[in-house]
């Protein structure tokens, strides 16, 4: 089915840990967006994408660094986790910047623990 | 900075009667404003969005939204409630005119929706 990938879906990790998390679409999107959701504070943006190779920051984008090598795919990564970064994390493409034009598509999510 | 207000986290309706999710909006200029519904374990669907012309907005699922700019609202109605609507409800809003980050849509808390049978 058509739409926008994330994995992993769970993932633990020890405080200093790091990891990747993957999102892929296959509808030739040119903007992408990773959000992380936590209670009582709705959706925060971290870092965007509008194009191949370009990266922005977002609302929330420390501790969190991002690439766009692929059109369809975009990556967040973190390298040193701390227990702040327990969340909910969503990444979410559009055909244009802003959702203005056109439905956005969201991924499940990423439900990431860090200990 | 814009910003979004959902004031109530949780609303409970009974199945068939009307059901109505606030939120109020700030924002410079006027917005572009939306609706997205979260079910359990899943990313979030567009439901309406608010761009120019008619107040009233319809959407998916027979939903709509009424667009009020002199309260700074876009509170999202449905006639007859579903136990199947029952799920997370988000409020969005976007400056029409910006740029950099803050062309992005900054969403609400959240509303918590549940139709009872």
């Amino acid at each position: 089915n058509a739409g926008v990938t994330q994995t992993p879906k769970f993932r633990v990790l020890k405080t200093g840990q790091s990891m990747t998390l993957l999102c892929a679409q296959d509808m030739n999107h040119e903007y992408m967006y990773w959000y992380r959701q936590d209670p009582g504070m709705g959706l925060r943006l971290i870092h965007y994408s509008v194009g191949e190779g370009t990266t922005a920051k977002g609302e929330v984008p420390d501790g969190y660094n991002v690439s766009r090598l692929k059109k369809q795919n975009f990556l967040l990564g973190l390298e040193s986790a701390a227990p702040s970064q327990t969340s909910v994390y969503f990444c979410a493409s559009t055909e244009s910047v802003g959702f203005m034009n056109t439905e956005a598509f969201f991924g499940q999510g990423t439900r990431l623990t860090v200990v | 900075a814009q910003s979004v207000a959902q004031p109530e986290d949780q609303v409970n309706v009974a199945e068939g009667n009307p059901l109505t999710v606030k939120c109020t909006y700030s924002v410079s200029g006027n917005p572009y404003l939306f609706w997205y519904v979260q079910y359990p374990n899943r990313g979030l669907q567009f439901l309406l969005k608010y761009i120019t012309g008619d107040n009233l907005v319809k959407g998916s699922y027979g939903f709509e939204a009424e667009f009020n700019k002199s309260q700074t609202s876009f509170h999202l109605k449905k006639p007859s409630a579903l136990v199947s609507d029952s799920a997370l409800y988000f409020c969005a809003v976007r400056p029409r005119v910006s740029s950099g980050s803050a062309r992005q849509l900054t969403f609400g808390s959240g509303t918590q929706l549940t139709v009872l049978p």
